[in-house]
């Protein structure tokens, strides 16, 4: 069974500009978030989908951060326009279940960002 | 006060030691709490949940005192595989994931 899989691996864009992250969560996984891991920090939370519902965005940094689950399968998260602050890793997980607390999070190989 | 705490380390032990790890949470309605492993430059994989009884998988024991707001992770028989941050996840009521900013573990030969 394929993984949690993002694209690109790697991004690295001048200030200003913008870029969109790829997730595609293991097929049939109704639960979707995005984290972030800024250097030298924990990781946080962004936000979470069930579907193409967004569920919780309490953990969005402003409204340069656009995340989109069109029909509910892969998510995008578009960063316009980029700052420097917003460098870092950012992970996606799925989950099956209705979002419950207890679900196992399987996690992406993450997209590091590098902005100039 | 930071909602999940670890002690960042480095734990290095020899192979063959027993370790433990400790993480404290801030929120007491808190459900449920995790240890994930993080292999450098790799994506967080979950270790184990752990459970208000505690549980055990192999060399690996977790403990939840919800009394005292901590949970702990102890390895047994170290092996050099073993190397890796170790991340501490708690739940609270919202349903929102908290981290820990992990626990970096180094067996040595």
């Amino acid at each position: 069974e394929a993984g949690v899989t993002q694209f690109p691996s790697h991004s690295v864009i001048e200030k200003g500009q913008t870029v969109t992250l790829r997730c595609d969560p293991i097929s049939g996984h109704d639960n979707l978030y995005w984290y972030r891991r800024v250097m030298g920090k924990e990781i946080k939370f962004l936000l979470h989908f069930v579907k193409e519902s967004k569920q919780d965005e309490s953990g969005m940094p402003n409204n340069r951060f656009l995340a989109e689950r069109t029909g509910g399968t892969y998510s995008t998260l578009k960063v316009q326009p980029a700052e420097l602050e917003d460098s870092g890793v950012y992970f996606c997980a799925s989950s099956t279940g209705s979002g419950t607390p207890s679900a196992t999070q399987y996690f992406g190989p993450g997209t590091r960002l590098t902005v100039l | 006060r930071k909602e999940v705490e670890q002690d960042p380390g480095p734990f290095n032990v020899p192979e063959g030691a027993t370790v433990a790890f400790n993480c404290t949470y801030s929120n007491s309605a808190s459900q449920s709490f995790f240890w994930y492993r993080q292999d450098c430059r790799k994506e967080p994989k979950l270790l184990m949940s752990v459970y208000s009884s505690g549980n055990e998988d192999g060399r690996f024991t977790a403990q939840l005192n919800r009394a005292s707001q901590y949970i702990s992770l102890l390895i047994r028989d170290s092996k050099l595989s073993d190397s890796a941050t170790y991340l501490c996840v708690v739940i609270g009521g919202s349903y929102i994931p908290t981290f820990g900013r992990g626990t970096s573990l180094i067996v040595h030969p």
